[in-house]
């Protein structure tokens, strides 16, 4: 099994829908979750950290599933700007100060006008 | 402006070529980290490092070497024991505290000729 399994897509979603994306891991150990957003030949830029209580930032909404161990990302009223490649990151271990993150393979999302 | 610079923005090898990808950060960060991306892929760590003078191999460090004398400063050789180095290379550093995530650098693309 992938230690970070994501489903790759593509999302082909209309404009205003809402999207959900969801992203499993393994490692039970891990303490660290994020969402990170790339554009087409881009470097990824962080969207969110994901934290147990979850969290907001305007349309996005993340949570963390520890029992069922994945994490998800909520994306609401969906923006023509929101096409990218959404990648889950995960620390590989508990040890905060030394975060080797594992990235997923990236879900890729298209709003469609 | 603090960030991370990497250098070149594209290179071409040649077969049986060394070639040397910059990594400069002004963050003040102590991790440093490169990442590989191959085409519809997440990425995946060659080395890291948590400190100057110190470095470990991540995931797929053979046919690449790093070093890292200086904190600003995380240079990757990719070497010609390298046998399939055309790739999207992404250089990262971290602040060491959990909820902040990567920076990373706006890649370099090498391509074999």
């Amino acid at each position: 099994r992938k230690e970070v399994e994501q489903d790759p897509g593509p999302f082909n979603v209309p404009e205003g829908a809402t999207v959900a994306f969801n992203c499993t891991y393994s490692n039970s150990a891990s303490q660290s979750f994020f969402w990170y957003r790339q554009d087409c030949r881009k470097e990824p830029k962080l969207l969110m950290s994901v934290y147990s209580s979850g969290n907001e930032d305007g349309r996005f909404t993340a949570q963390l599933n520890r029992a069922s161990q994945y994490i998800s990302l909520l994306i609401r009223d969906s923006k023509l700007s929101d096409s990218a490649t959404y990648l889950c990151a995960m620390s590989a271990g508990s040890n905060f100060g030394n975060e080797k993150l594992t990235f997923g393979t990236g879900t890729r999302l298209t709003i469609i006008p | 402006d603090g960030g991370i610079t990497q250098s070149p923005k594209y290179l071409f090898r040649k077969e049986g070529q060394n070639v040397t990808l910059s990594c400069e950060q002004n963050l003040n960060h102590d991790a440093m980290y490169w990442y590989r991306q191959d085409p519809g892929q997440g990425l995946r760590l060659i080395y890291y490092s948590q400190i100057v003078n110190d470095f470990q191999k991540g995931d797929i460090a053979e046919g690449y070497s790093v070093s890292r004398e200086k904190k600003e400063s995380f240079p990757l050789t990719v070497t010609s024991a390298q046998k399939n180095p055309t790739a999207f290379y992404l250089c990262a550093s971290y602040t060491g505290f959990g909820h902040y995530g990567y920076t990373f650098g706006s890649g370099t693309r090498l391509t074999v000729v």
